[in-house]
């Protein structure tokens, strides 16, 4: 079993929508929980960075951790064709904080 | 604030010759460089792990003396490939991270080395 589990999707979903992406993961030493945002032939990056379980909020985005399931989400709210990318979870571990990152959820909006 | 420069964004090459990637924080001073390799559709696997002024650590399975990597100074770090070939063919991103904030990686655009 890999330690961090995404569906690489693709996820299609209307603008304005609501999108919930999701990650499972096995390894009950992570504390720490990121979002990257990726878009074609670019490189991540950082959407939201959450420790403690619960809801954080970002404008349109929120990240959910539940660390008694293990199951991190991001929910974006009023999707938009500008959302169509790849999302990234990655969760920092060990005393050299290096990721360990999902596969990745290809995310389309269409309008 | 915390800008990673990849250059170049692609590079086409022959077989057997050798390929320079650079990557640059432009407004923070990188004390750990990581390089990244991405297949299509597929996650981003670690390759190496470089702190300034020291021999960078590679991932099992990743060919030292193939992926030169040197991390000179707290701005820059190069990846070589050094005699490529096709298989070698991918996109690489380098991302940095600052000593004040080990958690946070800041990536740089990438780059696609095609070898013919």
């Amino acid at each position: 079993q890999k330690e961090v589990e995404q569906d690489p999707g693709p996820l299609s979903v209307p603008e304005g929508a609501i999108v919930s992406l999701n990650c499972t993961y096995s390894n009950s030493a992570f504390q720490y929980f990121m979002w990257y945002r990726q878009y074609s032939r670019k490189g991540p990056e950082l959407l939201m960075y959450t420790y403690s379980s619960g809801n954080k909020e970002d404008g349109r985005f929120t990240a959910q951790v539940d660390k008694s399931s293990k199951y991190i989400s991001l929910f974006i709210r009023d999707s938009q064709p500008s959302d169509s990318a790849t999302y990234l979870c990655a969760m920092p571990s060990g005393g050299s904080y290096i990721p360990t990152f999902g596969r990745g959820t290809s995310l389309i909006v269409h309008p | 604030g915390a800008v990673v420069s990849q250059h170049p964004s692609w590079v086409i090459c022959k077989s057997g010759t050798s390929v320079k990637i650079e990557c640059r924080s432009l407004d923070f001073q990188a004390t750990t460089m990581f390089w990244y390799r991405q297949f299509p559709k597929q996650s981003l696997m670690l390759m190496a792990t470089s702190n300034e002024g020291s021999k960078a650590t590679y991932e099992q399975g990743v060919e030292k003396d193939k992926f030169l990597i040197n991390h000179a100074s707290l701005t820059l770090s190069t990846l070589t490939v050094t005699s490529a070939h096709p298989e070698d063919s991918s996109f690489y991103i380098c991302s940095a991270r600052e000593k004040w904030r080990p958690r946070e990686l800041f990536f740089g655009e990438g780059s696609r080395l095609t070898v013919l």
